[in-house]
């Protein structure tokens, strides 16, 4: 099985920068993604990691650490619209099909 | 917007009601998924359909039933829920590879009464 861990809620100012992290436990692993998720919308798709180091995709980057099971989903400039559950997703074995974290709510506030 | 859609939008139903929820994906993509969220949970694998056929069940009880009539449609019939189904049911689709991710629909917000 896998053990997926993020923190519950983070709060954060407009403007500012917030790291979410997520930690997992599996065996195969075979990749990690990023989803954002607005209270009562689809979960969208923001980054995948497969390999260790960073990638970058405007205000918003994931760092992949294997040996250390270990991810974090960078905010920079944060905006009020970035208030959302952010959702740490694994993949692992022969599978395609990824297991959800939990999810971290953050808050911006002005 | 999502290429994924799903109708219909909000749904309440009484114990005794059959009502189906309906998925639509044009994207080639041959899996497809069901996911149940309660608020502030993580989605919950349901079922997953490859190639039109179901390859996981993760022991969902039999009130819910899949159908899988096409490559593009994902039906989620309804028969006899209980108040706890209340949810947001989520569809998405994904190619078969790793490092491609879910394409979710914006949900159906399912209440039992």
């Amino acid at each position: 099985g896998q053990n997926i861990d993020q923190p519950t809620e983070m709060t954060a100012t407009e403007g500012a920068i917030v790291q979410i992290n997520c930690t997992y436990q599996t065996s195969g692993f075979n990749g990690l993604f990023w989803y954002q998720q607005h209270a009562g919308e689809a979960p969208t798709f923001l980054s995948y990691n497969v390999l260790d180091g960073l990638e970058e995709k405007g205000r918003f980057s994931s760092f992949l650490s294997r040996s250390k099971g270990y991810s974090y989903l960078l905010l920079k400039e944060l905006q009020m619209k970035d208030s959302a559950s952010y959702l740490c997703a694994v993949r692992s074995g022969g599978s395609y099909i990824p297991t959800f974290g939990r999810g971290t709510s953050l808050i911006v506030h002005p | 917007d999502t290429e994924v859609t799903q109708t219909p939008k909000h749904l309440v139903m009484g114990m005794t009601n059959k009502k189906s929820l309906k998925c639509e994906q044009h994207m080639g993509h041959r899996a497809m998924y069901w996911y149940k969220q309660k608020a502030k949970k993580p989605p919950e694998l349901m079922f997953v359909y490859s190639y039109e056929k179901l390859s996981i069940n993760e022991s969902v009880p039999s009130r819910f039933s899949p159908e899988c009539p096409n490559s593009s449609l994902l039906n989620l019939h309804l028969h006899a829920l209980q108040p706890e189904d209340s949810a947001l049911y989520l569809c998405a689709s994904s190619p078969e590879s790793a490092n491609s991710p879910l394409h979710f629909g914006n949900g159906t917000r399912l209440t039992v009464t």
